[in-house]
């Protein structure tokens, strides 16, 4: 059963500190997506990958958030330092797509809940 | 500024009954315009999706009806029950010929089905 793996599930972490989210695509997807979801914004798209290469990180705030493929089997996202306004969930979605292949759906993780007290 | 308008926020049905959610879009280049559902502590499933070639798209209970001119798409369920209670995003993408493919994502329908 194919699926998108994200860890932790769950992060409460104090203000300041450094957050890691991993990411585990489906096998075979070359493009990687990073959401953020909240009440007031609803679903925003901080960052995608295809082949692993950045395509578009227009909605990621640069200062403190970094987004990287180390291999094709593993996306992050990374706050630091860390602040209130970050608490969201946050996930990872996973498809095939480019040049001459089109889009085909995103399969989206569980998400991970991220709370900065 | 929001690519993706979607209405309403809200909307309770009782059992049986048909919901419908409208979305709306500006630019004319998208080509894909997908359905999500989500349920509390999941991440957003695709549940139906449509190409602008088509008016009408069906699968089950489910119909996204597709209106290019007024570049408005809507989600109809029919014979709702309790465990279509979840939000529904709608989205909209540019599926070919491009680079990109992002989904553009609108604000999301609490949809309450009452028994």
């Amino acid at each position: 059963d194919a699926r998108v793996t994200q860890t932790p599930r769950h992060k409460v972490t104090e203000m300041g500190q450094e957050v890691t989210m991993r990411c585990q695509p489906i096998l075979g997807h070359n493009t990687v997506f990073w959401y953020r979801q909240t009440m007031m914004q609803g679903l925003e798209l901080l960052a995608y990958f295809r082949n692993r290469a950045p395509l578009d990180d227009s909605g990621m705030p640069k200062d403190r958030f970094s987004a990287e493929m180390p291999d094709a089997t593993l996306a992050t996202l990374k706050i630091q330092p860390s602040e209130p306004r970050d608490s969201a969930v946050y996930f990872c979605a996973s498809g095939l797509g480019g040049q001459g292949v089109g889009y085909t759906e995103a399969f989206f993780g569980q998400g991970t809940r991220l709370t900065v007290v | 500024q929001q690519q993706v308008k979607q209405s309403p926020q809200s909307l309770i049905v009782q059992k049986g009954g048909i919901s419908i959610i409208n979305c709306a879009y500006e630019n004319t280049a998208f080509d894909y315009f997908p359905w999500y559902q989500q349920f509390p502590g999941k991440g957003p499933a695709l549940l139906i999706a449509i190409r602008p070639d088509v008016s009408e798209k069906k699968e089950g209970r489910f119909t996204i009806s597709f209106n290019k001119s007024a570049k408005q798409f809507s989600l109809h369920i029919m014979d709702s029950q309790p465990g279509d209670s979840a939000t529904y995003f709608c989205a909209a993408s540019k599926r070919w010929g491009s680079t990109l493919g992002r989904l553009y994502f609108g604000r999301g329908t609490q949809l309450t089905v009452w028994p």
